[in-house]
């Protein structure tokens, strides 16, 4: 069974729009990230969560939001959506706070933007 | 800004053979080192790490550090079609808050039986 939960696996939506892409974690873990993978691009750090408070965001464009509604859970809801916003999302988690915690990633949400 | 490059970009060998994964990296006061293997469609899944020079061993899995040349590898041992992936590499940069990772664009290697 799958210990991290991405929903939607694929995601179309229309330029200007928004999606909220959901993530949970039954790994019993302490600190949760976005990460995004494009076509043009590395694997690439977004936010990180521990506790529901935001630790580290690089993400230049505010039209990406974290949501924690709950310690396990860490959303991304992405507003006016561009074409180059294409790419899939993954969710991760970690034990522990520090440098030396392995990473452990969801299945990831492909987001198409048309 | 740390910069991470793999090489070579994809590597086909045939099953049973030694094969060599290299990464390199901008800044010596990096922390921590991995090794990330993915499948077509799946999720990243760690592989292995190391955080000081010299060599770790994990069953088929070797990484070896020199951090004053700024060069990390992966050495697989009796390649299987199993391993067939995309092996990404990444580093902890200097006072990075957690899980804040850099990572490598890929190799994609391809094991032929």
């Amino acid at each position: 069974d799958p210990k991290i939960i991405q929903k939607p696996k694929y995601l179309v939506a229309v330029t200007g729009s928004e999606k909220i892409l959901i993530c949970e974690q039954y790994l019993g873990h302490n600190a949760m990230y976005w990460y995004r993978q494009s076509a043009k691009k590395p694997l690439e750090f977004m936010f990180s969560y521990s506790y529901q408070k935001l630790m580290d965001n690089q993400t230049a464009s505010s039209r990406f939001q974290p949501q924690s509604s709950k310690k396990n859970h860490l959303d991304l809801q992405i507003t006016a959506l561009k074409p180059d916003d294409s790419a899939t999302y993954f969710c991760a988690s970690s034990q522990g706070l520090g440098v030396q915690n392995t990473l452990y990633f969801g299945a990831g949400t492909r987001l198409s933007v048309l | 800004q740390q910069n991470v490059q793999q090489s070579p970009e994809s590597l086909i060998v045939p099953e049973g053979a030694r094969t060599s994964l290299n990464c390199t990296f901008s800044d010596s006061a990096s922390q921590y080192f991995w090794w990330y293997r993915q499948h077509s469609g799946k999720a990243p899944k760690a592989l292995m790490s190391i955080f000081s020079n010299g060599e770790k061993e994990e069953g088929r899995f070797t990484i070896h550090l020199n951090k004053a040349s700024l060069h990390f590898s992966l050495h697989i041992r009796d390649s299987q079609p199993s391993d067939s992936a995309l092996y990404l590499c990444a580093v902890t940069p200097r006072g990075s808050a957690l899980g804040r990772l850099h990572f490598g664009a890929g190799t994609q290697l391809i094991v032929i039986p």
